[in-house]
């Protein structure tokens, strides 16, 4: 089993919904959550990271941990074309020498 | 600012050759990474280095890989021999020290093993 797991999609949703992705994870020594955006070709971009459980929002972003069910999701309100990417979560422990352990990613495509 | 730089962008060899990446990390920064890529799949650490040297290299196939980071700045990736299943794309990162929530990615190196 994979210390993190995320549907490979493709997911496919009409430009302005709100996105839904989601990972769940199995070590419970995980303290940081972040999540990556990667587009095509491209090297990944830290959107942004949480700690512990709760949420952390940044303009349309939200990302919410719920350690308790070891879930980690990101909102994406308004999505644009321009977000179709792949989109990576990853997990920590607390040390800053703590291996980050990525999910496999979820592919995302905004149609216009 | 630069990004974190890499080079070169595309490499194809033949299976036995060696070949090497080169990174130039984000300036200031003094943590250094290097990730495998599979095609879908997530990237997956090989080595993490703090200044020159090598915390933690545990994932590193030292048969055929090995890495150095001169100086603590910029930092070379070298296999050999290659074989087909190195066909990958590497990944070097930077982050300021106690910040590896905070990793900036470059656009890797896609490497095809003929």
């Amino acid at each position: 089993q994979k210390e993190v797991e995320q549907d490979p999609g493709p997911l496919s949703v009409p430009e302005g919904a709100i996105v839904s992705l989601n990972c769940t994870y199995s070590n419970s020594a995980f303290q940081y959550f972040m999540w990556y955006r990667q587009y095509s070709r491209k090297g990944p971009e830290l959107l942004m990271y949480t700690y512990s459980s709760g949420n952390k929002e940044d303009g349309r972003f939200t990302a919410q941990v719920d350690k308790s069910s070891k879930y980690i999701s990101l909102f994406i309100r308004d999505s644009q074309p321009s977000d179709s990417a792949t989109y990576l979560c990853a997990g920590s422990g607390y040390s800053s020498a703590s291996k980050i352990i990525f999910g496999s990613g979820t592919r995302l495509s905004i149609r216009p | 600012e630069a990004g974190v730089v890499q080079s070169p962008r595309y490499k194809i060899i033949e299976k036995k050759q060696p070949v090497a990446f080169w990174c130039n990390p984000i300036s200031g920064h003094n943590t250094l990474y290097w990730y495998l890529q599979n095609l879908g799949q997530g990237p997956e650490l090989l080595i993490r280095y703090e200044n020159e040297e090598a915390v933690d290299d545990s994932q590193l196939p030292k048969d055929r890989f090995s890495a150095e980071r001169l100086k603590g700045v910029d930092s070379t990736l070298k296999i050999q021999p290659a074989e087909l299943g190195d066909s990958a794309v590497y990944l070097c990162a930077s982050s300021l020290e106690g910040a590896n929530t905070e990793a900036f990615f470059g656009q890797g190196t896609r490497l095809t093993v003929v």
